[in-house]
């Protein structure tokens, strides 16, 4: 079946850790993005890829690092930089970035630190 | 400054009874807004997507409304059943910059 396919659906990370999330789609989709939604506020954009080999920066990218070496790939490294990593992380993909298109969610990691 | 609003926050309702949930923006170039159900721990799923030229769009008891002149959108729901207990967010996208702009959701409990 087509879609995206984040994982694992649960992580935990010490603190001073660097962990990756995981974020697969075979929709082939170019644009990609990283989302954290906290409780009672909405997603908030850390990165977006446009295209294969390119990526920007959202909102919030401080603490967080990204690669787009693949179409279907696009991991998330959440830093030790993170000051407050905890939440629940979405990808999602899009055709493109037209402003037409649907943006296509995973299913989320939830993270937590120890 | 591009921002999407619901209201209310949270909501409860009986089974079987309607709701209407509500969604202004101030995104500009407005593209077309979409209505998302989240179930709790979920990815968001797509319930309807809404151009400019459109003022109403219905998915099975889903009916979503367009004002692209007072920029307010609007969820109804029909009927109301427990698997509809979620959040429902509204999204706008513009023809810009990072594309999408989330509301902070509606939470919705349908109750026996």
């Amino acid at each position: 079946d087509g879609g995206i396919t984040q994982s694992p659906k649960y992580l935990f990370r010490k603190e001073g850790q660097n962990v990756t999330l995981s974020c697969e789609q075979n929709l082939n989709h170019d644009a990609m993005y990283w989302y954290r939604q906290d409780p009672g506020q909405g997603l908030r954009l850390i990165y977006y890829s446009q295209i294969v080999n390119d990526f920007q920066k959202g909102d919030i990218a401080e603490g967080y690092s990204v690669s787009r070496e693949k179409k279907e790939s696009f991991p998330l490294t959440v830093t030790s930089a993170q000051k407050n990593p905890t939440a629940f992380y979405l990808c999602a993909s899009s055709i493109d970035m037209t402003g037409y298109t649907e943006a296509f969610f995973g299913q989320g990691t939830r993270l937590t630190v120890v | 400054k591009n921002q999407v609003e619901q209201s209310p926050q949270s909501l409860i309702i009986l089974e079987g009874k309607n709701c209407t949930l509500q969604c202004n923006y101030t995104v500009s170039p407005f593209s077309n807004l979409r209505w998302y159900k989240q179930d709790t721990g979920r990815g968001p799923v797509s319930l309807t997507i809404m151009t400019f030229s459109e003022n109403t769009k219905s998915n099975g008891r889903y009916t979503a409304t367009l004002d692209a002149d007072t920029k307010q959108s609007s969820l109804h729901i029909t009927a109301s059943q427990l698997s509809d207990s979620a959040s429902y967010i509204c999204v706008v996208s513009a023809n810009t910059g990072n594309q999408f702009y989330f509301g902070t959701g509606t939470s919705l409990t349908v109750i026996p």
